[in-house]
């Protein structure tokens, strides 16, 4: 399967610690992005990166969040000291292209649940 | 940042053609309108997009008014398999922001 992976799909944390997922995005594809969803709503941006370069932040980007993209491949997003609302799935998504026309391709998301 | 208005909620006969409208009237000049839906336990998947013109693919057609500001997804045929959340997105360059979507029903 060449479609965008996410490890891990489940994640059960306890308050105060910190999680960290992955995204692999679809080979050559030089965009990718992360996005929160909670229940009953449509994914929030958080964030994208055009190659190795993160380009764009959200507001909803506390400063405990933490993405990275080395060498412009796979992509990692930190939440440090979570909080209970930070409990929600977390979307990657990856495109080729710089324009507004891109298709982008969603991973299955990782459930975060902060007890 | 523009914005998006759908129904929260349509419902749909199998096999009958269904019109998902979606209004946009603070569109500006350069967004595209892209549509993507989101079935159950499942990423967003694309459906189609446009900036002035009418679409067709395989999966949809999307009308676009004259004045751009609003547009509807028209599916042929519903399918079972076509019960989704279903998102109409201006999208600028550097990102997409969902609203919260038209849940579609279809029944048999």
């Amino acid at each position: 399967d060449t479609g965008v992976s996410q490890d891990p799909r489940h994640k059960i944390t306890k308050r105060g610690q910190n999680v960290t997922f992955r995204c692999d995005p679809i080979s050559e594809h030089n965009r990718l992005y992360w996005y929160r969803q909670t229940l009953g709503q449509g994914p929030e941006f958080l964030t994208y990166f055009q190659n190795e370069a993160q380009l764009e932040k959200s507001r909803l980007l506390s400063d405990r969040f933490s993405a990275e993209r080395p060498k412009g491949s796979f992509s990692t997003l930190e939440i440090q000291r979570t909080e209970q609302g930070d409990s929600a799935m977390y979307l990657c998504a990856s495109s080729f292209g710089q324009t507004n026309t891109d298709t982008q391709y969603f991973g299955p998301g990782t459930r975060l649940t902060v007890l | 940042d523009a914005k998006t208005t759908q129904p929260n909620s349509m419902e749909s006969n199998e096999e009958e053609p269904v019109h998902l409208p979606c209004n946009h009237s603070t569109i500006s000049g350069t967004d595209y309108i892209h549509w993507y839906r989101q079935l159950p336990s499942q990423g967003p998947e694309y459906v189609i997009h446009g900036l002035t013109s009418n679409v067709n693919n395989r999966m949809a057609s999307l009308a676009i008014a004259e004045d751009r500001k609003s547009s509807t997804l028209i599916l042929h045929r519903a399918t079972l398999r076509d019960a989704a959340v279903y998102y109409c997105i201006l999208r600028d360059l550097n990102d997409m922001r969902f609203g919260a979507g038209t849940r579609l029903t279809v029944k048999p």
